[in-house]
């Protein structure tokens, strides 16, 4: 069965840190893009960034409000992707998603991790 | 960044009416190097992750209901629920996929009239 779940998520005051995780399985993980996009609450779909494969330089995207202060990663031998976030803002409030495809879209969805920035 | 825009916010369709979303990109998403444009639709219904409906613009993914259609090109596109179903109840979003950021659309919420 092919799926990811997402974990990490929690309550963090602003200016504060966070690392999400993305556990996938039931795919070659090492063979894919891996993105993760975020909804805030009541709000629609926002891209947050994504990584490429290793075999495609690895290399990173970032939405502009979240450059310089996320970071995507990937550890293909725990088929796990991370989004480390720091200097948190209210705005970051929502749900995380990690998402990707064997093609052009995103037919592979997690269920979400929710994070909360508040004081 | 393309900035994507959906037309209209919302709408209410009877069962088994049609129902048209509309969705407008800055610039245009057309890939030159295989002639097809980057373009997806997603439904998100209450409570859960998005799902793949369409891609390229006018392929519908695996499992997805005829009744689905995409069409357009270049900066205008259309998704079309042919025969709406209960099930349709949901908020579409059109997404490009031509260039970083891959911005999403607004949404449509699509409900029953």
């Amino acid at each position: 069965e092919v799926k990811m779940v997402e974990s990490g998520g929690g309550l963090v005051k602003p200016g504060g840190s966070l690392r999400l995780s993305c556990a996938a399985s039931g795919f070659t993980f090492s063979s894919v893009w891996m993105t993760w996009v975020r909804q805030a609450p009541g709000k629609g779909l926002e891209w947050v960034g994504r990584i490429k494969r290793e075999i495609d330089g690895g290399t990173t995207d970032y939405a502009a409000p979240v450059k310089g202060r996320f970071t995507i990663s990937r550890d293909d031998s725990k088929n796990t992707l991370y989004l480390q976030m720091s200097s948190l803002k209210s705005e970051d409030t929502a749900v995380y998603y990690c998402a990707t495809g064997m093609g052009p879209g995103f037919e592979i969805w997690g269920q979400g991790t929710m994070v909360i920035v508040s004081s | 960044d393309i900035v994507m825009t959906q037309s209209p916010d919302s709408l209410a369709v009877s069962l088994g009416e049609r129902a048209t979303i509309n969705c407008k990109s800055s610039q245009s998403v057309l890939d030159s190097s295989n002639n097809k444009n980057s373009l997806a639709w997603y439904q998100q219904k209450a409570g859960q992750p998005p799902q793949l409906l369409i891609y390229w613009a006018s392929t519908r993914e695996s499992g997805v209901p005829d009744r689905f259609s995409g069409s357009g090109s270049g900066t205008d596109f259309t998704l079309t629920i042919s025969s709406l179903q209960a099930e349709d109840v949901a908020v579409y979003y059109c997404q490009q996929y031509y260039t970083t950021p891959f911005t999403f659309g607004p949404g449509t919420k699509v409900d029953i009239k």
